[in-house]
């Protein structure tokens, strides 16, 4: 079944350190990947694509994210994390439903800043 | 609008009582799609509209769910007799084109059933 996962509910990271948060799909072909940020009492932001081409995408925010089709894996990284980072990350994927590719969120990582 | 808007942003409602929410997406995005997010989860699928038409309603709970588009802008996700396993936030989001493409994603509109 097509699916979205993100493993990890909570990471934890001090300020300055880098940062990884993993996304891995099921999935029939190269599927469309997103990575949204929901900031407390917002909806959510667009920080990246990767629709096709270079698997190497750059976002906003200093944000990175790689694809890795052998791992089905598009993880979210930064080198140096800042406080204003604190937020919750979302995964998306569109799955089929009915004819329409619906977006699809994992159910999202917390990311928790110390200082 | 610059963006999406969706009202009201908070709403308290008894255990049985009827509940519109409404969402004004940008102007000119064809696709609209609506969204439950429980405290601590992802967005779970509601429904989604292209133009008028509602193409997928697939993720509506129950039958006291029901949205709506008629013009193919404003929407109103409404729930009836509402429950306390409504309480969640309900979130807008809209595309340019249709089919899953960049979501713009409104405030949202917190539910909390007594």
């Amino acid at each position: 079944a097509q699916s979205v996962t993100q493993p990890d509910i909570h990471i934890t990271v001090s300020e300055g350190a880098s940062l990884e948060l993993r996304c891995n799909y099921s999935y029939g072909a190269t599927p469309y990947l997103f990575w949204y940020v929901q900031s407390p009492g917002q909806g959510l932001q667009l920080l990246l694509k990767y629709f096709s081409g270079d698997t190497l995408v750059q976002g906003i925010k200093g944000f990175e994210a790689e694809f890795k089709r052998s791992q089905s894996s598009f993880n979210l990284r930064k080198p140096s994390v800042h406080w204003s980072d604190a937020a919750e990350y979302f995964c998306a994927v569109p799955l089929l439903s009915g004819g329409s590719y619906i977006p699809t969120f994992g159910r999202g990582t917390s990311l928790i800043v110390h200082p | 609008g610059a963006g999406v808007s969706q009202s009201p942003r908070y709403k308290v409602a008894k255990r049985g009582q009827d509940v519109a929410l409404r969402c004004d997406p940008i102007s000119g995005h064809v696709s609209l799609f609506w969204y439950q997010q429980a405290l601590g989860q992802g967005p779970e699928f509601l429904t989604y509209f292209q133009n008028e038409a509602q193409l997928d309603k697939s993720g509506l709970p129950s039958d006291r769910f029901f949205a709506e588009r008629p013009e193919g802008s404003v929407s109103t996700l409404k729930i009836q007799r509402t429950q306390q396993e409504d309480s969640a936030v309900y979130l807008c989001a809209s595309s340019f084109r249709p089919g899953a493409n960049v979501l713009t994603f409104g405030a949202g509109s917190r539910l909390t059933v007594l």
